[in-house]
């Protein structure tokens, strides 16, 4: 399977746990996008990285969220200390980074918090 | 003023009719356009890009771009219940970032 893949696909924390979102981008692309969408809502860009590089962190929390692409690997979403508010679909999308490039998404990692 | 807008509807239409979908977005500079339908509980999937002005057919899809009036749209032909879902219009903005619209949501009742 050449798509983006995400895993988990549902992941259960408690309050105060972290959480770790992984996304292996298509083969030959070497631009992630992670986005969080709530329950009938739109899709809200976090994050934009190439391989070991953040290029867009705008749209991430300040506080407990982090992300990474490094050289070898998936692309992680790292949540710490989770709160109820943090449940949510996260999706991945990768593109090969050129202008014109089309965007895919993973089918997304849905988070739970209890 | 927000990067990317659509009617959020919901638009209901019957079946076999012609579905249209809008979207305007704000910069000028854009290249890249982008139209998504995602079904409830799933994940976005592209169906049309468009680069150039006039209209792209693909099936029973049509984009239609406009730079000068930085307008989007889909039309969907001979509406099937299975195409009911919410419709994403994207943008890809300098920088290489991607803007989303908040989607209308696409009822097609048989």
């Amino acid at each position: 399977n050449a798509g983006v893949m995400q895993n988990p696909r549902h992941l259960v924390r408690r309050r105060g746990q972290e959480a770790r979102l992984r996304c292996s981008p298509m083969k030959g692309h070497s631009h992630v996008y992670w986005y969080r969408q709530l329950p009938e809502e739109g899709l809200k860009f976090m994050v934009y990285l190439q391989k070991e590089n953040i290029i867009d962190e705008s749209g991430m929390p300040k506080e407990r969220f982090s992300a990474e692409f490094p050289k070898e690997g998936p692309s992680i979403l790292r949540i710490q200390q989770v709160v109820r508010g943090d449940s949510a679909a996260y999706f991945c999308a990768s593109s090969r980074g050129m202008n014109t490039g089309e965007l895919f998404f993973g089918e997304g990692s849905r988070l739970t918090v209890l | 003023q927000k990067e990317v807008e659509q009617n959020s509807g919901p638009l209901s239409v019957p079946e076999g009719a012609i579905a249209s979908l809008n979207c305007t977005y704000s910069d000028r500079v854009s290249q890249s356009f982008f139209w998504y339908r995602q079904y409830s509980g799933k994940s976005p999937e592209l169906i049309m890009s468009i680069y150039s002005n006039g209209d792209k057919e693909d099936g029973r899809f049509t984009a239609q771009l406009n730079k000068a009036s930085q307008y989007v749209s889909l039309l969907i032909r001979d509406s099937q219940p299975s195409d009911s879902a919410t419709y994403l219009c994207a943008v890809n903005m300098p920088g290489n970032q991607f803007y989303f619209g908040t989607g209308t949501s696409l009822t097609v009742i048989p």
